[in-house]
């Protein structure tokens, strides 16, 4: 399978400050590749698809850029709200699989 | 706009099956659009795709759980399950059905999760 590995795993940050997380792919995977936010005790929510488009509604400080086995998920000005775990998610080849996730502090 | 909604017995003992339920509202499981997933995440944990299954194909699982897993759909009641058999304290978790589009393969609506622990 497919093995996605996220750094950092974990990160504090000052509001208004530029976060960057990775996500790197064990084989090429093209830009097969989803990002999902997950705030505690709710479920995962999608942000970013196919590596670089946005999803309906949501935010435009969120971005994401990559292909083939890195990616990255951009966070311009980050919000209080925007306190979460961050998962990245590849469809290229079954089993689906996700990274292990990179939580982000607000300081 | 679709809602997803899990339903199970909160509690299993090991060795057991475990069943849940998840109800779809808002659209049908039977659109050749989508197909729909388990995930599961144990406490403090990532996520872990269970299996898939589309209106007209035939389920897919991880082959990590293939042996102990059946998912399946009821399209009179709008529903997709899950069932685990041969439960451990590994398989304690929050359980979410999830939407993915049949063709685009990134869950876009996901339940809110139901908590199932394996307890004697």
């Amino acid at each position: 399978e497919i093995v996605l590995t996220q750094s950092p795993d974990f990160q504090s940050v000052t509001p208004k400050e530029k976060v960057t997380i990775t996500c790197r792919a064990s084989q090429s995977i093209g830009s097969s590749l989803h990002w999902y936010q997950q705030k505690p005790d709710q479920s995962p929510k999608l942000l970013i698809k196919y590596a670089s488009q946005s999803f309906s509604g949501v935010p435009s400080r969120f971005s994401g850029s990559g292909s083939g086995t890195d990616f990255t998920l951009t966070i311009n000005s980050l919000e209080a709200e925007d306190a979460a775990t961050y998962y990245c998610h590849q469809s290229s080849t079954l089993p689906w699989t996700f990274g292990q996730g990179t939580k982000v502090e607000i300081k | 706009q679709v809602q997803l909604q899990e339903s199970g017995p909160g509690l299993v003992k090991p060795s057991e099956t475990l069943s849940l339920t998840c109800t779809v509202s808002g659209g049908s499981v039977r659109s050749g659009s989508y197909d729909w997933s388990w995930i599961r995440q144990p406490p403090g944990k990532g996520l872990e795709w269970i299996g898939n299954i589309y209106y007209s194909g035939s389920p897919k699982y991880n082959p990590s759980l293939k042996s102990r897993v059946t998912i399946s759909l009821d399209t009179s009641k709008n529903q997709l399950s899950l069932k685990l058999s041969s439960v451990t304290a590994a398989d304690t978790a929050v359980y979410y059905c999830a939407r993915a589009g049949s063709s685009s393969f990134y869950f876009d609506s996901w339940g809110q999760g139901t908590l199932l622990t394996v307890s004697s």
